[in-house]
Parts: C-alpha cells; structure tokens; sequence
C-alpha cells in the first residue's frame, strides 16, 4: 500500500533540544494530520491542518501545511522525555463524502537526558 | 467524552480460523475507519464506514469484510486467517463521512500461529 515519506526515520536527541521532521507525497492532500504513537496504543491526534501554507501550534508544536500541498512539517521545540515515541504524519483526501488517511513511515523520536 | 474502544485488545487465532474484532466510536462519530499495521508495511487503510454504508476501501483481499450498525459501533471480520494477518488492527472515528480529524482507539493485537 501507499506510504508518504517520512524522515528522518530515527533520531536520537538530547533533552531541550528542538526536532524537526517532514512528511512529502506525489500526491496532492486536502488536509495533513500529525499523529504520535506510544507503544501498543493507537495513535493519538497532534495537529490537524487545512490549507496550503497554514502554520499552527499546539504548545511546543508547530505544523506546516506545505504550499505545494503536497508535503508538510512537524517541529518540536524544546523537547522532554516524554515525547519520545513514532510521529506519523498522514494525508487526508476527500472525494464526495468518502475518505481515507494515508500515512507516512513515521519518525521514531528518542530522548536522551 | 469517553474515547474510542475497541475489543479484545489481544488475540491468538489460528490459521483458518476467522476473528471479528469491534469498535464503539465517540458519542457523536458517525465515521468509523479501521487500519492495518504492521512493521514492515505501515499503517494502511482498510475501509470506512458511515451511516452503515462502506464509503472507501483499501487494497485488502475480500477475506476482510466489515460492517456498521445503527448506533455507529462497527466490526471487522478476517475469515481463513493467514500468519501475515497478524498487525495491530486501528479503528478510528470521526464526526462525519471524510471527516476531518480522525480519533483512533486502542487497537487490537492479533495474533495468527
């Protein structure tokens, strides 16, 4: 199946530092979802974003819907142990009332003390 | 607002056995889509339902098969389980058909020997 690229597709970082990560497609998305997962839980909902080239945050989060629509970007400032974890990103397009997400191969955040 | 649930959380089936597995959405999701993951290929789309019409499919054999009642709640069937069925199954809702933001639970872990 589909997968949009994700990377970097690991990184180890010391606490308080900031990540960076990025989610690309061939394909055109009405909207970009970032999602992170802990292990053996179901992904939980970060950001959700609706039009080219909107930026939002969420606390030390902060989202870029790509112009292009075709790509998007998650930062993390100032990062904690907690959140480590897999971040997807994932491509929501819409025809008529049907939908599916497509998601990318997820970055696999560690954080070091 | 209670969260998305699903049931068992853990499975051991056999080859050739079938499972259904099931997910109570949000109070007020009327969109139910499950996902498959597994390591190697990701977590990709299986279908979705709304007002207990499949609205989308993914690109999985006929051997998995769902349904959605009156109230929202949903199943997955896999019939003839084969060892590469064994994946985290992801159902997650939303308010509406293609809906935006997508809440997923817990998921399932099924385990075929």
């Amino acid at each position: 199946g589909q997968q949009l690229n994700q990377s970097p597709q690991s990184m180890f970082i010391q606490e308080g530092e900031d990540v960076s990560m990025n989610c690309t497609s061939s394909s055109i998305f009405n909207t970009w979802l970032w999602y992170k997962q802990d292990p053996g839980e179901g992904p939980v909902l970060l950001i959700a974003l609706y039009k080219a080239g909107e930026l939002t945050s969420n606390g030390r989060l902060t989202a870029q819907f790509g112009i292009t629509r075709k790509d998007s970007f998650l930062n993390i400032s100032a990062s904690i142990p907690s959140d480590v974890g897999i971040y997807f990103c994932a491509g929501l397009f819409l025809t008529g009332t049907a939908s599916k997400l497509t998601f990318g191969t997820g970055t696999r955040l560690q954080v070091t003390l | 607002k209670a969260g998305v649930t699903q049931t068992p959380r853990y499975l051991i089936k056999t080859r050739g056995q079938q499972v259904t597995l099931s997910c109570s959405p949000i109070s007020g999701h009327r969109s139910v889509s499950w996902y498959q993951q597994t390591p190697g290929q990701g977590l990709q789309f299986l279908f979705e339902y709304f007002s207990e019409t499949q609205r989308n499919k993914g690109n999985f054999p006929g051997r998995f098969s769902g349904r959605q009642f009156s109230n929202s709640r949903s199943e997955m069937n896999v019939s003839t389980l084969e060892l590469g069925d064994s994946a985290l199954y992801l159902c997650a809702s939303s308010t509406l058909a293609g809906g935006y933001e997508q809440y997923f639970g817990p998921g399932t872990r099924l385990t075929v020997t």
